[in-house]
Parts: C-alpha cells; structure tokens; sequence
C-alpha cells in the first residue's frame, strides 16, 4: 500500500526568508504524481504545485518549487520569499496505482514570523 | 467554473443520531472523492466514485457509514448511528476522468461535532 510521511508537524519562518518542508513516500508503482496542498484557517485545500513521478525535472510554480528524487522516494516543497499569507497547513500528496487513489500525509503547520 | 459545492457547512449532533452530508462536483468530473479529516490530522480517503461505481471503499467503516453517486453527479455522505469520534470535517474533492494529468479539487468542507 501506498503511504505518504511527513515528518515536520510545525515549521517556523521569517518573513523573506525561504523554508523547506519535507515528505517521503512509498510505492510499488512507476508511474504517479506527487502534490503539495496548502490548506488555510478556511479549510479550502489549494493545489499548491505537482510533479509528475515520469519528469525527471522538478517542478515550479512562482515562489514555489519542489526537490523530487525518485530513487529515495523524497518530495520536498521549497517556499521563497515566504509572505504572511503562506502561513497555513500543507499537506503531502500521492496519486496513483489502478483506482488513481488520492492519498495525503499528516501535515506541517507553517507559521510566518513578521 | 463553478467549485466544489459541500452543505451544510457545521453540524452538531448527539451520538447515536444520523446525518448526511451532500457534495455537489464541478460539473463533467467523474471521480469523487469523500475525506474524513480529524481535527490535526491529514485527510483520510473514506470512499472514491468513478462515475456511479464505487471505485475504493476500503476504510469506509460499513457498519455506520453509507455513501451514494446517483446518476455520477451529486453525491451523499451518510453517518448512523454517530459516535464521539466521528466529530471531524469532512471534505468532498471531485477530479476529471480524462487525462490522468488533472487535479483534485475540494470543497470547504462539512465539519461534524458529536456531542
């Protein structure tokens, strides 16, 4: 079975300043796609950026942008720039297999010093 | 387009009571996707629908929980009898069928308190 860990409950980071949340998984399956949501105080989730497992380049979004390694089943979310209006929870997530199931990790709280 | 639609948005109710929670996709997704998520921790997939069909059930607890896609639109989420433990909010994503390069949008969320 598939499963996604992420080992960070909280982070901390001052406004400016970049951070890194980390997440590993683990699959049996080649081909997948690998997303980080952003989820704020509204409970909203919103896809903050995805890659996919057959892309050997990481994935950018603005500000955002990701660390893929394959092989050590590792996806970290790197923020630049961090704005008081990234602090939220963000979570980890896979997809993929047969049913394309959409599985999430516990979540890292981050908060944004001013 | 318009998003993923969730009603009502809070529900308190006692143990032992029954609810449901109605999830309206965005229009043209066939897969929908029923969470469970407990206050602190990361959505737990309840229940996946392709089209009508039941696609993974697998930690949907049968004894108390239901859930129905009539005619692959709208769908329901159905709880009875209620325990403590079930207090959580409960989110409704839905995602394309065509093309697996598509994302998962979610609604905000029904969050249950059982008192």
């Amino acid at each position: 079975a598939q499963t996604v860990t992420q080992s960070q409950p909280e982070m901390s980071v001052q406004e400016a300043e970049t951070v890194t949340l980390s997440c590993t998984y683990d699959t049996s399956e080649s081909d997948y796609y690998l997303f980080w949501y952003k989820q704020p105080p509204s409970r909203q989730m919103i896809l903050v950026i995805r890659q996919e497992a057959y892309k050997q380049q990481n994935a950018t979004e603005n500000r955002f942008s990701v660390n893929f390694q394959k092989a050590a089943k590792s996806f970290s979310l790197k923020i630049s720039d961090s704005q008081l209006g990234d602090a939220a929870m963000y979570f980890c997530a896979y997809r993929g297999g047969a049913t394309n199931k959409l599985i999430f990790g516990t979540g890292t709280l981050l908060a944004v010093q001013p | 387009e318009a998003g993923v639609a969730q009603s009502p948005r809070y529900k308190i109710i006692e143990k032992r009571q029954s609810v449901a929670f109605w999830c309206n996709p965005i229009s043209g997704h066939a897969t929908l996707y029923w969470y469970q998520q407990i206050l602190g921790q990361g959505p737990k997939l309840l229940i996946q629908f392709q089209n009508n069909g039941v696609v993974d059930d697998s930690q949907l607890p049968k004894d108390r929980f239901s859930a129905e896609r009539l005619k692959g639109v709208d769908s329901t989420l159905k709880i009875q009898p209620a325990k403590l433990e079930d207090s959580a909010v409960y989110l409704c994503a839905s995602r394309r069928r065509t093309g697996t390069n598509t994302e998962a949008f979610f609604g905000q969320g029904t969050r249950l308190t059982v008192v």
